[in-house]
């Protein structure tokens, strides 16, 4: 069975650009999670979506959205790069029994941004 | 490989000792823990998790101790292995949601 599988591997943008991020989940998880890895703030957990909804939300600003599709492929977008957003962006997914995740999460090899 | 962490505590061990990785986490509503090993380049796997009605569970080489009186979780890695060097993740959950808050991290580093 394939992993998680996410592109870019590594990007490198401008201040002020914007960037698309995607993300691939294992085959039948239905639930994909974004996390923000940086040095000084550790894991932070961006946003979790389950069928395409947007079911959980950590504290960032709007500049960070993201959507999933049917086929339970997920994108963030981080629009107005500022040098803060320089980090790992690790997407993780998720099986589950009636709509309640199981636990587990398998991650990505994550998408590495450099904000210049 | 990357840097996953600058500032990270650090446990230096030398090969084939046990390495013993503590963490304390901060919600006493939390009923799920899970660790997790994050290897140089990779994004963190699972390695064993525990639910808060039981206080010690084992997996090959690894045992997870929970003490929900001090809120704190450890991880034991028995007969420690080059191999085993990566950052270690204690990760928490509340009420079933399964989005879990993850700890800093420790780096563990296995010396031959």
């Amino acid at each position: 069975k394939a992993g998680v599988t996410q592109t870019p591997r590594y990007l490198i943008k401008t201040r002020g650009q914007q960037v698309t991020l995607s993300c691939s989940p294992i085959s039948g998880h239905r639930s994909v999670s974004w996390y923000q890895q940086t040095p000084g703030q550790g894991l932070q957990f961006l946003f979790e979506y389950f069928s395409e909804t947007q079911r959980n939300k950590g504290n960032f600003p709007g500049r960070f959205s993201g959507r999933q599709f049917s086929n339970s492929r997920s994108e963030m977008n981080v629009s107005t790069l500022e040098l803060g957003d320089s980090a790992l962006y690790l997407c993780a997914s998720s099986s589950a029994v009636s709509g309640v995740n199981t636990g587990e999460l398998f991650f990505g090899e994550g998408s590495r941004l450099t904000v210049l | 490989g990357e840097s996953v962490g600058l500032h990270l505590p650090t446990l230096s061990v030398q090969e084939g000792d046990n390495s013993i990785i503590n963490c304390a986490y901060s919600n006493s509503a939390s009923d799920y823990f899970i660790w997790y090993k994050q290897e140089s380049g990779k994004g963190p796997q699972f390695i064993i998790d525990i639910r808060s009605n039981m206080d010690k569970r084992q997996g090959q080489r690894v045992t997870v101790l929970l003490n929900k009186t001090v809120k704190h979780l450890s991880l034991q890695i028995a007969a420690t292995q080059p191999g085993d060097s990566a950052v270690y993740f204690c990760a928490e959950n509340i009420g079933g949601s399964y989005i879990p808050t993850f700890g800093r991290g420790t780096s563990l580093i296995v010396h031959p």
